[in-house]
């Protein structure tokens, strides 16, 4: 239990849905962060939120649509997904500034159908 | 943009062996991290090392960190079947936030 909470574990949806994946963290941590982690391919940074404020964009679809509504809490709003888009989608948060552990969570297992 | 590369990325070795794991980067940073993941899992942090020659140890397992030669080593002592998982380097370049990881290092050790 890393104090970073990720819902659903696992998920499979259609190429026309639309569904979230939500985080929260219990850490009183302040940067929120969404990964990609497909198979054979290193962890890709998706999105970085700093004091609920997006300060990095990974050059993701628009497809992804992140939202950050407080510190404790960050969402991965998912729209016209492709099957290439399976992969494990991992929370992570960290207290900004050189030296801190950045803490992930447990992943929510995406399948696109 | 920063490249990190992990060597080997497969390796399998016995109980009671000794291994190095190698992690080289393309960039100046002043961070680089540690991770394991077991199968079906998410990354548990094993080390944070800040400066040129910090080393860590934690049991059987040892990082340190060479900045000039921009390399990192994990070092396995007397290997154990738990010690079976993957594990990744993640560089944070200089003045920088964006962590990029490698591509990992599936270790099997075998009794």
């Amino acid at each position: 239990e890393t104090g970073v909470t990720q819902t659903p574990r696992h998920l499979v949806m259609g190429m026309t849905n639309k569904k979230s994946l939500k985080c929260e963290q219990h850490l009183g941590h302040n940067a929120m962060y969404w990964y990609k982690q497909s198979a054979k391919k290193p962890l890709e940074l998706m999105f970085v939120y700093s004091l609920e404020e997006r300060v990095e964009n990974n050059s993701v679809p628009s497809r992804f649509s992140p939202e950050c509504p407080n510190s404790s809490h960050l969402f991965l709003h998912l729209h016209t997904l492709q099957p290439e888009d399976s992969a494990l989608y991992l929370c992570a948060s960290s207290h900004p500034g050189p030296g801190n552990t950045i803490y992930f969570g447990e992943g929510s297992w995406l399948t696109v159908v | 943009e920063l490249k990190v590369e992990q060597n080997p990325l497969f390796l399998s070795m016995q109980e009671g062996k000794n291994y190095t794991i190698y992690c080289n980067y393309s960039t100046t940073s002043d961070r680089l991290y540690w991770y394991r993941q077991d199968p079906g899992k998410s990354l548990e942090s094993l080390f944070v090392l800040l400066s040129n020659g910090a080393v860590k140890q934690e049991g059987r397992l040892m990082a340190s960190l060479d900045t000039k030669a921009r390399l990192s080593t994990l070092h396995i002592t007397a290997a154990v079947h738990d010690l079976s998982a993957t594990y990744f380097c993640a560089v944070v370049e200089t003045s920088g936030s964006r962590l990029t990881f490698g591509e990992g290092t599936q270790l099997t050790v075998n009794p």
